[in-house]
């Protein structure tokens, strides 16, 4: 199947500090990527729908300001959590529509976000 | 409001055991459905689709679902599990975005 990359698969941060996520489709162009939350032991949370090119569409409740969202390319797409503090720990999961194959969507292996 | 529900929060089967773990979603429309799986430490992996077509649908694994849409349901099957099926098992329905259920932790004892 179609790979999604992300990256840092972990990484820790001071509160206050910014930390930005990266999620690379490898071997095909989305069109359409995914963000979510994965809280231990719970289900993935939507967070936004980033489309290449435009603004994201941010879920109810999920703040724009603090998790910025870029998707500049076809084959990236961004998160950036700015600002954060403890409560922002959690695991993040990025994943992308490959139009190709049927709108089939591809999960990266997620990031452990820190913040200490 | 879209919605998707996950009924079983935890199995625990006995290996050769069948599998059945339900999925019931609240869409408006037409919609995709899938079943993914989330072994322990690795990321989420894709088990099987519906799109359109042919109901009941084969997956990796030796896995299946069957769409039964005055159901509302995509229940995911497995007619003999095995130990190295213990997992966490998400179901998610939409069209343009998709929606998780609370995810289904089977535990098969060897």
């Amino acid at each position: 199947g179609a790979v999604v990359s992300q990256h840092p698969s972990r990484v820790i941060c001071k509160s206050g500090t910014s930390v930005k996520i990266e999620c690379r489709s490898l071997d095909f162009q989305a069109t359409t990527m995914f963000w979510y939350r994965q809280f231990p032991k719970q289900s993935l949370m939507l967070m936004a729908t980033s489309n290449e090119g435009s603004k994201a569409t941010y879920e109810q409740g999920v703040e724009k300001d603090k998790f910025l969202i870029n998707h500049a390319s076809l084959t990236l797409s961004t998160l950036t959590v700015t600002s954060a503090h403890p409560e922002d720990s959690s695991f993040y999961i990025c994943s992308a529509r490959d139009r190709l194959s049927g709108n089939t969507i591809y999960f990266g292996e997620g990031s452990w976000l820190t913040v200490v | 409001a879209q919605s998707v529900s996950q009924h079983n929060h935890h199995v625990i089967l006995s290996e050769a055991a069948s599998l059945e773990l339900g999925c019931n979603y609240s869409y408006g429309g037409t919609v995709n459905l899938f079943w993914y799986v989330q072994y322990p430490g690795q990321h989420l992996q894709l088990l099987l689709k519906y799109f359109s077509g042919d109901p009941l649908v084969k997956g990796i694994k030796g896995f299946e679902a069957e769409f039964i849409k005055s159901k509302f349901s995509f229940n995911l099957r497995k007619p003999s599990v095995q130990w190295s099926d213990t997992a966490e098992y998400f179901c998610a329905a939409g069209t343009y975005k998709y929606i998780f259920g609370t995810g289904t932790r089977l535990k098969v004892l060897a």
